[in-house]
């Protein structure tokens, strides 16, 4: 497609289940980001994937969070044992490089009930 | 201290005001600076780039101060369809993961 993908658009979970959020990037991008933001918040930065260097986790915030990027290009999100804290939109972004700018798909509204 | 800070506002002006929002980063080896907007409930989108020299798209002027660690967005000729919030963001370090603020809420009136 020509923009970044994010699916499902919308996830209502009951407390304590776990969660995949799945980012397909614009193709050729080699970087590949994960935000989540609360109602009314900014961004947080959650993990960074830049080609085959290892991620950049630091933004994880707890060991239930997880992520991959499988091949270079989709990735997913998992977030193990869900609490309604980590109730919130989950966006990704994709960028050509490591200097230029992001895209943002439409991101997933998760609902942890 | 935030690594990005801005103005939370919010602004509330009349269109064809001219606006202009500013942004501070703190590590002085950031690389590259952007302006994104944000609608209530949309995802962000890219407004410009900013460059060294200072750069100018339509009614959109952004200005970077390498050496204040300072970044300015104004708005000329403010439109209904400006009302958003405006994000400033910084890519900063190694790691070359982006920064965003907490963004400024612009709001246009008739």
């Amino acid at each position: 497609g020509a923009g970044v993908s994010q699916s499902p658009s919308n996830k209502v979970t009951e407390k304590g289940k776990d969660v995949e959020l799945r980012c397909d990037p614009i193709s050729g991008h080699t970087a590949l980001y994960w935000y989540r933001q609360s109602l009314g918040q900014g961004l947080e930065f959650l993990i960074y994937f830049q080609g085959n260097s290892a991620p950049d986790k630091s933004g994880l915030p707890s060991d239930r969070f997880s992520a991959e990027r499988t091949g270079g290009s989709v990735s997913t999100l998992t977030i193990q044992r869900t609490q309604q804290e980590d109730s919130a939109v989950y966006l990704c972004a994709s960028s050509s490089g490591m200097n230029t700018e992001a895209f943002f798909g439409q991101g997933t509204r998760l609902t942890v009930v | 201290r935030k690594e990005v800070e801005q103005d939370p506002g919010p602004f509330n002006v009349p269109e064809g005001a001219t606006v202009a929002f500013n942004c501070t980063y703190s590590n002085s080896a950031s690389q590259s600076f952007f302006w994104y907007r944000q609608d209530c409930r949309k995802e962000p989108k890219l407004l410009m780039s900013v460059y060294s020299s200072g750069n100018e798209d339509g009614r959109f002027t952004a200005q970077l101060n390498r050496a204040s660690q300072y970044i300015s967005l104004l708005i000329r000729d403010s439109k209904l369809s400006d009302s958003a919030t405006y994000l400033c963001v910084v890519r900063t370090g190694s790691a070359r993961q982006l920064t965003f603020g907490s963004g400024t809420q612009l709001t246009v009136l008739p």
